[in-house]
């Protein structure tokens, strides 16, 4: 029973295309993330959605584009890939009981722009 | 604002040695604290946490204290061994939603 999942966990593309990550979590929280660790293992906040709405909307390239059909599921869809973009991404989950509560994080997506 | 400094690695240790990864901490309020271990090619999973001032947490050997005065959350373990090689992440959750991160802490240990 994974808590969060992700799909594809690989991803080799050209640039110029259009692709999307996909996030699912069966812990019912109300609140998810993504998340951009580079080759240096930096971890970057890009979004979060708590309860379908966006509440955390970091300085991303409008590229990128988040979606929340509902509060299990938080996808990503990148526009016109660039070389840059290549980076492992983390969907990530949390609950709202309070600050003690921990993230939860899927086993991250392997991008790589060619 | 709030943020996390974290030591930087990269760590490299024998195994037994004892391990220190420190962390200090900016925030305003009474933000939760964790560690966080990324294993090669996974995610990150929770270490252990502490959620108020002078609380220690521990798991699998590693503790860390909430130090107020300080402003600090250090990671310890008295004897690591090879399957601790991985890269700990420092984070705090001030009220609110959003975690902050440190950069990462790099330990690889040698048999």
């Amino acid at each position: 029973d994974t808590a969060v999942s992700q799909t594809p966990k690989y991803l080799v593309t050209q640039m110029g295309n259009d692709k999307s990550i996909k996030c699912e979590q069966n812990l019912g929280h109300d609140t998810m993330y993504w998340y951009k660790q580079d080759s240096k293992k930096f971890l970057k906040i890009m979004f979060s959605y708590n309860n379908k709405e966006l509440i955390i909307n970091e300085t991303v390239p409008n590229r990128f584009s988040p979606k929340s059909p509902d509060k299990a599921h938080l996808n990503l869809h990148i526009n016109s890939l660039e070389l840059g973009d290549s980076a492992v991404y983390f969907c990530a989950s949390s609950g709202r009981a309070g600050r003690w509560e921990t993230q939860y994080f899927g086993p991250g997506t392997r991008l790589l722009v060619l | 604002g709030d943020s996390v400094t974290q030591m930087e690695g990269p760590v490299t240790l024998s195994e037994e040695a004892f391990l220190t990864i420190n962390c200090t901490y900016t925030a305003t309020g009474y933000p939760s604290l964790f560690w966080y271990v990324q294993y090669p090619g996974e995610g990150l999973q929770l270490l252990l946490k502490a959620t108020k001032a002078d609380d220690k947490g521990s798991n699998k050997g590693f503790e860390a204290t909430y130090r107020k005065e300080t402003t600090s959350f250090h990671l310890e373990k008295g004897s690591v061994q090879v399957s601790d090689s991985a890269v700990y992440f420092c984070a705090l959750r001030p009220t609110g939603n959003q975690f902050y991160f440190g950069t990462g802490t790099s330990l690889t240990v040698i048999p």
